[in-house]
C-alpha cells in the first residue's frame, strides 16, 4: 500500500486556476468513487474540501472542484485567493485489505 | 456540533506502547454508519491512515502497522482509543482522530470532522 503521488508544488495568480493531480493504481483510486480532498494550513487540522470524487460538503466554496480519470484524481481550485494557500491531500479508499491511503501532499502557492 | 479531542502522553521511550484517547461529542458510536479513524502526520510530512472503528465494532487497520495497532470503543463514555506498540522514533508525529461519514457496505466516503491533534514524540 504505497502513498498516492501528487506533486510537491503547484503555485499560481490569484484569480487563475491551478489542478492538482493525484495519482494511484487500480487497486485505489482506479478502481473506487472514493477520492477525497484535504486542505491543511500551516499547523491546523485538515479540513474535507471534496469527497466521493467531484462532491462538496456544505461550506465549502464551489471555487474547488474534482474529477477522476482512470488511476488519477485531480482538484481544480478556480479564482485562486491568497485564503487558498495550503497544503492538499488526496485520499483514497483501497479496498477492504488496504483501508484509506493518502497522498503526498502538494504545497499550493499563491504568488 | 461534532468535536472531537485528542488526549494522551506528549513523549513515549523507544519499544513502549503509546495510548490515545479520542473523545467526542455531538454523535454517538452506538448509531449505525458512524465511525472514527486515526490518522497522523510526522513534522512536515503527509498524513498516514492508521485505523478505523464501526458503531458495530467493526476495526480496520492500515496493512503495515497492523500488527501494531489495536483500536477499541467505549460508547457509554464517548470515547475511541488507540494503542500503538513497540514505538519507534519514526512514530513522533501528530495523531488526529476524525469523524467519518457515509457509511456502505465496510467503507466510508470520507473523514469529514478533524480533532486538533496531539503531539507525540518518540525518545529516550
Amino acid at each position: 500500500q504505497s502513498a498516492l503521488t501528487q506533486p510537491a508544488s503547484v503555485s499560481g495568480s490569484p484569480g487563475q486556476s491551478i489542478t492538482i493531480s493525484c495519482t494511484g493504481t487500480s487497486s485505489d483510486v482506479g478502481s473506487y468513487n472514493l477520492v477525497s480532498w484535504y486542505q491543511q494550513h500551516p499547523g491546523k487540522a485538515p479540513k474535507l474540501m471534496i469527497y466521493e470524487v467531484s462532491k462538496r460538503p456544505s461550506g465549502v466554496s464551489n471555487r474547488f472542484s474534482g474529477s477522476k480519470s482512470g488511476n488519477t484524481a485531480s482538484l481544480t481550485i478556480s479564482g485562486l485567493q491568497a485564503e487558498d494557500e495550503a497544503d492538499y491531500y488526496c485520499c483514497s479508499y483501497a479496498g477492504s485489505s488496504g483501508g484509506y491511503v493518502f497522498g503526498t501532499g502538494t504545497k499550493v502557492t499563491v504568488l | 456540533q461534532i468535536t472531537l479531542k485528542e488526549s494522551g502522553p506528549t513523549l513515549v521511550k523507544p519499544t513502549q506502547t503509546l495510548t490515545l484517547t479520542c473523545t467526542f461529542s455531538g454523535f454517538s458510536l452506538s448509531t449505525s454508519g458512524v465511525g472514527v479513524g486515526w490518522i497522523r502526520q510526522p513534522p512536515g510530512k503527509a498524513l498516514e491512515w492508521l485505523a478505523l472503528i464501526y458503531w458495530d465494532d467493526d476495526k480496520r487497520y492500515s496493512p503495515s502497522l497492523k500488527s501494531r495497532l489495536t483500536i477499541t470503543k467505549d460508547t457509554s463514555k464517548n470515547q475511541v482509543v488507540l494503542t500503538m506498540t513497540n514505538m519507534d522514533p519514526v512514530d513522533t508525529a501528530t495523531y488526529y482522530c476524525a469523524h467519518v461519514f457515509g457509511y456502505s457496505y465496510g467503507y466510508v466516503k470520507a473523514f469529514d470532522i478533524w480533532g486538533q491533534g496531539t503531539m507525540v514524540t518518540v525518545s529516550s
